[in-house]
């Protein structure tokens, strides 16, 4: 495709429930970022893929939040047990490699009730 | 402490004026400087990036650095209505060359 592309776009679930959020990199960029953003707030770093690993998954707020990208191409982002602090905007970026320009995708709008 | 300050506006301006956006940032080991712009309900565009001081000037847009005093600026020419946005300061950080820093963002209005 030409850009990032996300899915769902929107994401209601209640509280206590799995979600899983997918994100579709532009063609040839081996790096992959997953950021949350909050109402009013800028992007946060989650998590940083180069290839099928993940570089640095330090900003993951905690254990409940898992990333993978299995083929170093499309990633998905796990989160379990939600909790209502976890509505956000996630979104997901990706370039042609370090210090190369991010580009972001639609983002995820979560919703947990 | 955060790292990327900005004033979080909205900062309003009428039609045909310059704005100015403006960022300071904590980490002096920082040497790459974005603007995104971010229209309401939709992702952050990549408005201009910069690493040396100076300007930098991309048609009505243009980027300003002094590395000294930490601060990073955005000026637009001739602001138009569909300039109406939140603009994000970012910074890549010394200690990483792949982890974007973002400001709160200013949301700037252009007036007709």
């Amino acid at each position: 495709g030409a850009g990032v592309s996300q899915t769902p776009s929107n994401k209601v679930t209640e509280k206590g429930k799995y979600v899983e959020l997918r994100c579709d990199p532009i063609s040839g960029h081996t790096a992959l970022y997953w950021y949350r953003q909050s109402l009013g707030q800028g992007p946060e770093f989650l998590i940083y893929f180069q290839g099928t690993g993940a570089a640095d998954d330090s900003g993951l707020p905690n254990d409940r939040f898992f990333a993978v990208r299995p083929e170093g191409s499309v990633s998905t982002l796990k989160i379990q047990r939600t909790e209502r602090g976890d509505s956000a905007v996630y979104l997901c970026a990706s370039s042609l490699g370090l210090q190369e320009t991010q580009y972001f995708g639609p983002g995820t709008r979560l919703l947990v009730l | 402490q955060k790292e990327v300050e900005q004033n979080s506006g909205p900062l309003s301006v009428p039609e045909g004026a310059i704005a100015s956006l403006n960022c300071t940032y904590s980490d002096r080991g920082s040497q790459s400087f974005f603007w995104y712009r971010q229209y309401s309900g939709k992702s952050p565009e990549l408005i201009m990036f910069i690493y040396s001081n100076g300007d930098k000037e991309d048609g009505r847009f243009t980027a300003q650095l002094n590395k000294a005093s930490q601060y990073v600026s955005l000026l637009i020419r001739d602001s138009q209505p569909s300039d109406s946005a939140t603009y994000l300061c970012a910074v890549l950080s010394g200690g990483s060359n792949y982890k974007l820093t973002f400001g709160k963002g200013t949301l700037l209005t252009v007036n007709p």
